[in-house]
């Protein structure tokens, strides 16, 4: 069965300061992966998505960077936190060459003082 | 994909009852799926319906398709405590692996 891991739970960074969340996959092979945020009271957003080692897509602009060193690796990073980067960021994966069915992880709550 | 819209907002109902939850998006569709967020984790796949599907079962849910109105309800039959939670619809257009796109979701309360 697969397995999706994010660590850590809970984050309390200040701002300016850099960010690491990681996100690996057990149990399967070149999945899709994503990165989605969410903040107090709203839907999520997709941040990033990933369909294979080295290709990242962007959704939208902003202060976050996203990395994929390995087949079920799944990194997202800042180099400077800015207060609006605060939220729950869950990673998420899908059957290679599928993007419906979506299976999630239990996300890390980033708090930006 | 593209998003979903849920109604309403926010739901309060007793355990026992049926619990509605209406989505609604803008374009084609090939499928829509309905998840659940109990609060402070992450989502759970519920159920997937195909456009060429108009109604699909699943333990407690059921869920409808209306594509030419584009719209999707949610049905959980006997409400219990344990389905409160967020739930979220996605709309996705084709096959590829692009992110899905949901709403502000539909906020169930059950009342003991």
């Amino acid at each position: 069965s697969q397995t999706i891991h994010q660590w850590p739970a809970t984050l309390v960074q200040p701002v300016g300061s850099p960010l690491s969340l990681e996100c690996t996959v057990e149990g399967t092979s070149n999945p899709n992966l994503y990165w989605y945020r969410q903040a107090a009271g709203r839907g999520l957003q997709l941040l990033f998505y990933s369909v294979g080692i080295g290709q990242i897509s962007s959704e939208v602009p902003q202060n976050l960077s996203a990395s994929r060193p390995q087949d079920r690796q799944f990194i997202l990073s800042s180099k400077k936190l800015l207060l609006s980067d605060s939220g729950f960021y869950l990673c998420a994966w899908s059957w290679a060459g599928r993007g419906d069915t979506q299976y999630f992880g239990p996300g890390t709550r980033l708090t930006v003082l | 994909s593209q998003q979903g819209e849920e109604d309403p907002q926010a739901l309060s109902i007793q355990e026992g009852e049926n619990a509605t939850m209406n989505c609604s998006y803008k374009t084609s569709i090939n499928n829509l799926q309905w998840y659940r967020q109990n609060s402070g984790r992450g989502l759970v796949h519920l159920i997937l319906i195909r456009s060429n599907e108009r109604e699909k079962h699943s333990g407690r849910l059921r869920v409808t398709l209306d594509t030419s109105k584009k719209s999707s309800s949610l049905l959980i039959t006997a409400s219990r405590a344990a389905d409160t939670a967020s739930y979220f619809c996605a709309a996705t257009g084709g096959g590829g692996a692009d992110g899905l796109t949901f709403g502000k979701g539909t906020h169930l309360i059950i009342q003991p």
